[in-house]
């Protein structure tokens, strides 16, 4: 069975600091994709990225990185410089390669950035 | 391409209605998924079609809950003699092809009174 988990429910910030959301996964597949996804108040669930199993290269897009290791399978996902717009619960998301490929969420961790 | 859309965005009934919901997905997108999502939990999966085929059903989908996709283009969601327990957010997702990014919807907000 695939699992997510989020161990960090709430983290609050003060604006312009760093901040780290951990993500830790179980899976059996040898091919997998990982996911994460930003919810604001409005309730949508926007995409952020996507990452498949071979490709264990970090991201940076702007302020956002992220750090996949699959040696603890892990999928962190920090924000540099953070900003009240970065207000959010944001969700990790694992899906296999077969069948339907549903996605298999965490609980999700609310970041709360204070001006 | 205009993104995922549902309607309607909010719901409210009385219990033992029965409530459908609609989701259009992103055009040309085979793959169209539900999932609920109540406070404080991540969504969870409960269907999914590919084209007008439903291929998967979660065993959270009991039999109160029908799904469609009539021309494997929009689809439906149905729950008969709702319970107050089914409240949630109900969101679809759809997405281009296997591997590929599921894109959501604002999510149709259900209250069962």
């Amino acid at each position: 069975a695939q699992k997510v988990t989020q161990a960090q429910t709430e983290i609050s910030v003060v604006e312009k600091e760093d901040v780290t959301l951990d993500c830790v996964y179980e899976t059996r597949d040898t091919t997998y994709y990982l996911f994460w996804y930003k919810q604001p108040p409005s309730g949508e669930l926007v995409f952020l990225i996507r990452r498949n199993s071979f490709d264990e290269q970090n991201e940076i897009s702007g302020r956002y990185s992220w750090n996949f290791q699959k040696s603890t399978s892990s999928f962190n996902f920090t924000i540099t410089a953070s900003q009240v717009v970065d207000s959010a619960v944001y969700f990790c998301a694992l899906s296999g390669n077969q069948g339907a490929q549903k996605l298999v969420f965490g609980q999700g961790t609310r970041l709360t950035i204070n001006p | 391409d205009t993104g995922v859309s549902q309607d309607p965005r909010h719901k409210i009934t009385k219990r033992g209605q029965n409530v459908t919901f609609r989701c259009d997905p992103i055009s040309e997108h085979n793959r169209l998924y539900w999932y609920r999502q109540t406070l404080g939990q991540g969504p969870e999966f409960l269907t999914y079609f590919q084209n007008e085929a439903q291929l998967e059903k979660s065993r959270l989908l009991s039999d109160r809950f029908s799904a469609e996709r009539p021309k494997g283009s929009f689809s439906t969601l149905e729950i008969q003699r709702t319970e107050q327990g089914d409240s949630a957010m109900y969101l679809c997702a759809s997405s281009l092809g296997q591997g590929l990014t599921q894109y959501f919807g604002p999510g149709t907000r259900l209250l069962v009174l």
